[in-house]
């Protein structure tokens, strides 16, 4: 079975005080891993997708990574702004039962504080 | 502007009650899917659709039902609403379903009581 799990479930950070947040995972075949942030209120907002072991993608102040088992997405030097839950997400290539499917994580809260 | 919109935001109903949430995207796009989140459990998928009259279960499709007799629209329906299915539910599209990123809908928060 599918499985997505993200460490640390909360992250308080000092501004510009950069860290990581995991993304580890366990699927058949991975089709695509997907990183969205959410804020209060608010439906998830789509950050990146990776699709190959080795690959990054770069937004501003935040990077994702991929390898065969896990994703980081970095942090750098964040500001107050960057306050919100972060999920990440996979999706499996297609077999008879999972066509369609996306298994999200618990996700990560971050805090940054000025 | 593109956009996932759900109806109502915010809803209080009785055990039993039928009820409908709403879900319409202008996106033209092929795939639609609903999600529960729930504290510590993040979002699990209840239905989704890769085309018009194609439906299939997620993870937890127990106590809905959806329907997808138009492209734009996907509505989730909970015949007999019971309180477990008490939770913060989101609509989302996308352009293939396949290798495209998901676009949520700003969620209905459902109580029943």
């Amino acid at each position: 079975e599918d499985q997505v799990t993200q460490s640390p479930e909360a992250l308080r950070l000092q501004e510009g005080e950069s860290s990581s947040l995991n993304c580890s995972y366990t699927v058949s075949g991975l089709r695509g891993l997907f990183w969205y942030r959410q804020d209060p209120g608010k439906g998830p907002e789509f950050l990146f997708t990776l699709y190959s072991a080795g690959e990054e993608k770069e937004k501003e102040r935040l990077k994702a990574t991929l390898t065969k088992k896990e994703s980081f997405l970095h942090i750098t030097a964040p500001k107050p702004e960057d306050s919100a839950t972060y999920l990440c997400a996979v999706q499996a290539i297609m077999t008879t039962d999972s066509w369609g499917k996306f298994q999200f994580g618990a996700g990560t809260q971050v805090v940054v504080t000025p | 502007e593109a956009q996932v919109t759900q109806n109502p935001r915010y809803l209080i109903t009785v055990t039993g009650k039928k009820l409908t949430v709403t879900c319409s995207q202008n996106m033209n796009h092929e795939y639609m899917s609903w999600y529960r989140q729930d504290p510590g459990l993040g979002l699990r998928q209840i239905y989704y659709s890769m085309n018009v009259e194609v439906t299939d279960k997620g993870d937890v499709p127990e106590g809905y039902k959806v329907s997808r007799k138009e492209k734009r629209n996907f509505p989730l329906i909970l015949e007999s609403p019971s309180p477990n299915q008490t939770s913060l539910y989101f609509c989302a599209s996308s352009f293939s379903g396949a290798n495209s990123p998901l676009h949520f809908g700003n969620g209905t928060r459902l109580t029943v009581t």
